[in-house]
């Protein structure tokens, strides 16, 4: 089966890091892009962040600087590093496989809530 | 504000047909291939559509996506009652680099 299984989210102090794990299983994941999107509470998708097959990242300018995604494949494991958080980052933070070259992302994990309030 | 344009709301009666429009620009729709989700109250993403109107396996085929310049369309034939969801359309968008989210579409079945 096909699954992507995040972890790490939690409550933060403004100013506070976190790092984000997404655990996949059930495909190649060497060879597929993994993408971070985010949904603050009441509000639509945003996509933040994205690492290719070969680990070259993209990262949306609401957390360009103060975010850093990584990739070990040797555990199948995507991750996304936050720093400086704010109260704006307050959101599920979902993980997704994308199916080629960011054509659309095909597999999303359950997500992962972070809510970040003194 | 979303980069990508989309009507906040839709309706429509069981059986009908409906779209949802989506409008962006020559860095992102006008250029690139278009993808359609679905998102049921606290659940994760659904793909729809990939690639301007494909549809993956399980999506039936009364959903079909279209693309014209720089608008691209959802349709939902034989609208039913599980169909009620928030659509949202995305692309990448060559000039920010990254992935861009229309503001969602809230689907209400009458």
């Amino acid at each position: 089966e096909v699954q992507l299984l995040e972890s790490g989210g939690g409550l933060v102090q403004p100013g506070g890091s976190l790092r984000l794990s997404c655990a996949a299983s059930g495909f190649s994941f060497s060879g597929n892009a993994m993408c971070w999107v985010r949904q603050a509470p009441g509000k639509g998708l945003e996509w933040i962040s994205g690492i290719g097959g070969d680990e070259t990242t993209h990262y949306a300018d609401s957390v360009k600087g103060r975010s850093t995604i990584s990739r070990d494949n040797s555990k199948n494991t995507v991750y996304l590093e936050m720093h400086s958080l704010r109260g704006e980052d307050t959101a599920v933070y979902y993980c997704a496989k994308d199916l080629w070259d960011y054509a659309g992302m095909d597999v999303w994990g359950q997500g992962t809530m972070v809510t970040v309030s003194s | 504000q979303s980069v990508l344009s989309q009507p906040p709301s839709a309706s429509g009666n069981p059986g009908q047909r409906i779209t949802i429009s989506c409008f962006g620009s020559g860095s992102n729709i006008g250029s690139k291939p278009v993808n359609w989700y679905r998102q049921l109250p606290g659940t994760a993403p659904e793909l729809l559509i990939y690639k301007d109107n494909q549809r993956p396996s399980g999506v039936p085929d009364r959903l079909s996506g279209s693309k014209s310049g720089t608008s691209a369309s959802l349709a939902i034939s034989g609208l039913q009652s599980e169909d009620e969801a928030d659509y949202y359309c995305a692309v990448w968008d060559d000039s920010r680099r990254g992935v861009v989210f229309g503001g969602g579409t809230k689907l209400t079945v009458l």
